[in-house]
């Protein structure tokens, strides 16, 4: 069974400008969660999706925005890229998210550089 | 969710247990206790959870203490792929929506 998906693997980008981000979570799998990793830092959460609807959402500026598909795949977007935005974005999926006792399963991640 | 205090790193040898350590003084009645971590160049993984008992899963052990503010994740024979960074992660039970709370975790080392 495929894992989670993430695309593009790496992306360079300048100041201002802004990102898609997409993931395509485990089949079966209704729920998708973002976090941004920088470097030297454990994951910090961004967003919750569960049925195209935002559930939960990080302490993370105006910037990030993201939206879940029919299909349950996701894109996250942010805006006017900053420096500080240069992290590895990861996704993770689980079946539906509500309990905490749900194992969430994390893609590869998506390495973006802000120059 | 409450706050975990876990050494920075840890070293230790290929084919010996490992006891990560994790200190949850705060934690509430409704906690989880979860541990996952982290390969080098690859997202998260879950390795275990529990609420009150010691559990046991193929990964892992995770030994609670009696009183819940601390715990332990137990490496049985440890192999040079469990080198990583390890996150103990407190989720209230109706805390789903709310995401996964990382600290910085131990960095294990293994030594051939």
């Amino acid at each position: 069974d495929a894992g989670v998906t993430q695309s593009p693997t790496h992306l360079i980008k300048t100041r201002g400008q802004h990102v898609t981000l997409r993931c395509s979570p485990i089949s079966g799998h209704k729920s998708v969660s973002w976090y941004q990793q920088v470097l030297g830092q454990g994951p910090q959460f961004i967003f919750q999706y569960y049925e195209k609807e935002e559930r939960g959402r990080g302490n993370f500026p105006d910037r990030f925005s993201a939206r879940q598909f029919p299909n349950y795949s996701s894109e996250l977007n942010v805006n006017a890229l900053l420096l500080g935005d240069s992290a590895l974005y990861l996704c993770a999926s689980s079946l539906e998210g509500a309990r905490s006792t749900d194992t969430q399963y994390f893609g590869p991640g998506t390495r973006l550089t802000v120059l | 969710d409450a706050k975990t205090t876990q050494p920075n790193s840890m070293e230790s040898n290929e084919e010996e247990p490992v006891h990560l350590p994790c200190n949850h003084s705060t934690i509430s009645g409704t906690d989880y206790i979860h541990w996952y971590r982290q390969l080098p160049s690859q997202g998260p993984e879950y390795v275990i959870h529990g609420l009150t008992s010691n559990v046991n899963n193929r990964m892992a052990s995770l030994a609670i203490a009696e009183d819940r503010k601390s715990s332990t994740l137990i490496l049985h024979r440890a192999t040079l792929r469990d080198a990583a960074v390890y996150y103990c992660i407190l989720r209230d039970a109706g805390g789903g929506a709310d995401g996964l709370t990382f600290g910085k975790g131990t960095h294990l080392i293994i030594q051939p």
